[in-house]
């Protein structure tokens, strides 16, 4: 069955460091979200690509966080530098063209910042 | 200002019975509703979903009521079995804007005892 591949599953770093998340969609589809989910929380998107073009970066925290997809297929989300809020799972999702309401989440990156 | 409020953290249901999970939302535009169940330290997985033309849809053990007027929906497990246990996120969109975005509540932690 097709999924949504993400790495790493685990990130312990300090804070002021760079981190780095991976995700790699449901092969052909154009979507893709990366959604963060603080703990006790629901997940908040953070950023939407249709192909290899952000259609939405409002909620983005853009001094710190940068996301691209550059061959319109996987995707990276950088932190740098990181802070102790930012402790959180990273949640990439993506949807085909034939959409049928949900979107297909990736098994996520823990970060943990100390 | 949160938009879709599910304002139960945790329910406990007896295995067998029935488990009632609710979900208010404040955004008349949205027009597609989902639940997701999520396992710790997993990504959300697609349950369930209801368009506002519908008040009911089932599948399985699991159904959702949408009732508009009161912008509240629910989901039903008959019977709730121990496999049942995780958290369940209530999400919504509003399909006509072509964003697909999903917006989340915090989320409903369910636990089925045997």
């Amino acid at each position: 069955e097709a999924e949504v591949a993400q790495s790493p599953r685990y990130k312990i770093t300090e804070k002021s460091q760079a981190v780095a998340f991976w995700c790699d969609p449901i092969s052909g589809h154009a979507t893709l979200y990366w959604y963060r989910q603080i703990l006790g929380q629901g997940p908040e998107l953070l950023v939407q690509f249709q192909d290899e073009s952000v259609v939405d970066d409002s909620q983005l925290p853009k001094d710190r966080f940068s996301a691209e997809r550059l061959k319109g297929v996987d995707s990276t989300l950088k932190i740098q530098p990181a802070e102790l809020g930012d402790s959180a799972m990273y949640l990439c999702a993506s949807k085909g063209a034939k959409y049928t309401g949900e979107l297909f989440f990736g098994e996520g990156s823990r970060l943990t910042v100390l | 200002d949160q938009q879709v409020k599910q304002n139960s953290p945790s329910l406990s249901v007896q295995e067998g019975r029935i488990s009632i999970l609710n979900c208010d939302y404040t955004n008349s535009m949205f027009d597609y509703f989902l639940w997701y169940k999520k396992y710790p330290a997993e990504g959300p997985t697609f349950l369930i979903s209801i368009s506002s033309i519908k008040d009911k849809n089932e599948d399985g053990r699991f159904t959702v009521f949408l009732n508009k007027s009161a912008k509240h929906l629910s989901l039903h497990i008959v019977p709730s079995q121990p496999g049942d246990s995780a958290v369940y996120f209530c999400a919504a969109s509003v399909m006509g804007a072509g964003s697909y975005q999903l917006t989340f509540g915090k989320g409903t932690k369910l636990s089925v005892i045997p």
